[in-house]
């Protein structure tokens, strides 16, 4: 089964601050999907950004762009001009064309934003 | 648009009491509806998954069950309580493609939150 590892339990930034948060996952699959999901204290999980692997041109909603490196396969995530409104649990998530019904989700980022 | 809706938003119940959480899909339809359960701190992790009314998978071994009664009607239930159930339990929803297994973004429910003492 595929695995999803963000290796960053906790982050903080200042507010207006750039921050990354890492995910990196393992698969011997070609062609899969990649997400990120935001996680507010209201426990909703909210999609942010999405990628998919045979895309090169890395993914960007707004303040919102992930860094896909396919070959070290690690997909990160990059938050600029962090706002408070930002601060939540951020899920990294993979899914197989293969296994349609199954996402596979890493542990996730506390991200905090400081005034 | 497009909505999901899930009741109760919390829940507390006794260990060996019966289970029953709802979840309601509006503006589509055929969705594949997915069941996820969120332990403190912990990732999510799938529980069941429906790609029709009467058509369940289960994921894991465990004391729950869904059903689908209904095309945007997905039920979790329970006969009996574990401890161990308590969490935070998410509905989810994606578009069934006319050919394929599925497509590549679910869209999440509120949820409900489960206490079991």
């Amino acid at each position: 089964a595929q695995t999803v590892t963000q290796s960053q339990p906790e982050m903080s930034v200042q507010e207006a601050e750039t921050v990354t948060l890492s995910c990196t996952y393992d698969t011997s699959e070609s062609d899969y999907y990649l997400f990120w999901y935001k996680q507010p204290p209201s426990r909703q999980m909210i999609l942010v950004i999405r990628q998919e692997a045979y895309k090169q041109q890395n993914a960007t909603e707004n303040r919102f762009s992930v860094n896909f490196q396919k070959a070290a396969k690690s997909f990160s995530l990059k938050i600029s001009d962090s706002q408070l409104g930002d601060a939540a649990m951020y899920f990294c998530a993979y899914r197989s064309p293969n296994t349609g019904n199954q996402f596979y989700f890493g542990t996730g980022t506390s991200l905090t934003v400081i005034p | 648009s497009q909505t999901i809706h899930q009741w109760p938003a919390t829940l507390v119940q006794p260990v060996g009491s019966p289970l029953s959480l709802e979840c309601t899909v509006e503006g589509t339809s055929n969705p594949n509806l997915y069941w996820y359960r969120q332990a403190a701190g912990r990732g999510l992790q799938l529980l069941f998954y429906s790609v029709g009314i009467g058509q369940i998978s289960s994921e894991v071994p465990q004391n729950l069950s869904a059903s689908r009664p209904q095309d945007r009607q997905f039920i979790l239930s329970s006969k009996k309580l574990l401890l161990s159930d308590s969490g935070f339990y998410l509905c989810a929803w994606s578009v069934r493609p006319r050919q394929g297994l599925g497509t590549d973004t679910q869209y999440f429910g509120p949820g409900t939150r489960l206490t079991v003492l």
